[in-house]
């Protein structure tokens, strides 16, 4: 069974900065498989970018997507404060998709 | 725009059922695939199953096989999940999200409807 594995569990950064996070894959994934979301409190989750590095609709080009293998990450290249909130990646492409824990940004 | 816009909040105690309903709006209804999650407070997100909506033909994750239906009315546009068998385990909020691609089931999702609290409580 595939696990995906989140790093770091949280972020403590300020807007401007740059965010990175990782999403790691149990096994080899491909990459067209690779979605990563943003859940912010009381809202449902986003879809921020499918296939690795395509930005879903009205997703600005401060977010990108990059990975392969085993390995992945989501950047905010510059935070606004719209931008803290719990990210998760995916897996999806079958029933036997899986969510990462999801890494806060605070 | 592409919405999804789900049924208000709900109170159940055990054992009863609580039926949610999702319309879908700024897209062809019947060429996508809608999907039911929850997520529990303070939990990720778990899914229940899929309905495609130009057949009506559903696929249910087996933890909820024997008490979930899903149902399509493409009059109104609406799917409809309904739970029975309520326990406190099921205070959650429930989401409808629809399928990112047309015609294909990625389980991939995109947009979300805005979620439905349920609370299971005697």
């Amino acid at each position: 069974e595939l696990v995906l594995t989140q790093s770091p569990g949280a972020l403590s950064l300020s807007p401007g900065d740059r965010a990175t996070l990782s999403c790691g894959a149990s096994e080899t994934i491909s990459n067209t498989f690779v979605a990563w979301y943003q859940q912010k409190a009381g809202q449902p989750p986003r879809l921020l970018m499918s296939g690795t590095s395509n930005r879903a609709t009205g997703i600005p080009d401060r977010f990108s997507g990059s990975g392969s293998g085993t390995d992945f990450t989501l950047i905010i290249s510059r935070l606004e404060p719209d931008d803290f909130a719990v990210y998760f990646c995916q897996h999806y492409g079958g029933p036997q998709f899986t969510f990462g824990p999801g890494t806060r940004v605070d | 725009q592409v919405q999804l816009v789900q049924s208000g909040a709900e109170v159940k105690k055990p054992g009863a059922s609580v039926k949610i309903s999702c319309k879908a709006s700024g897209y062809p209804f019947s060429d996508y695939f809608l999907h039911w999650l929850r997520q529990a407070p303070g939990q990720g997100l778990e899914w229940m199953g899929t309905v495609n909506c130009r057949n009506n033909r559903t696929t249910y994750t087996q933890r909820f096989q024997d008490r979930v239906t899903m149902t399509v009315d493409t009059s109104t546009n609406t799917v409809s999940m309904e739970l029975n068998g309520l326990t406190s385990d099921d205070t959650a909020v429930y989401y409808c999200a629809r399928d990112v691609k047309s015609q294909l089931l990625l389980f991939c999702f995109d947009p979300w409807g805005q979620g439905t609290r349920v609370t299971v409580s005697s």
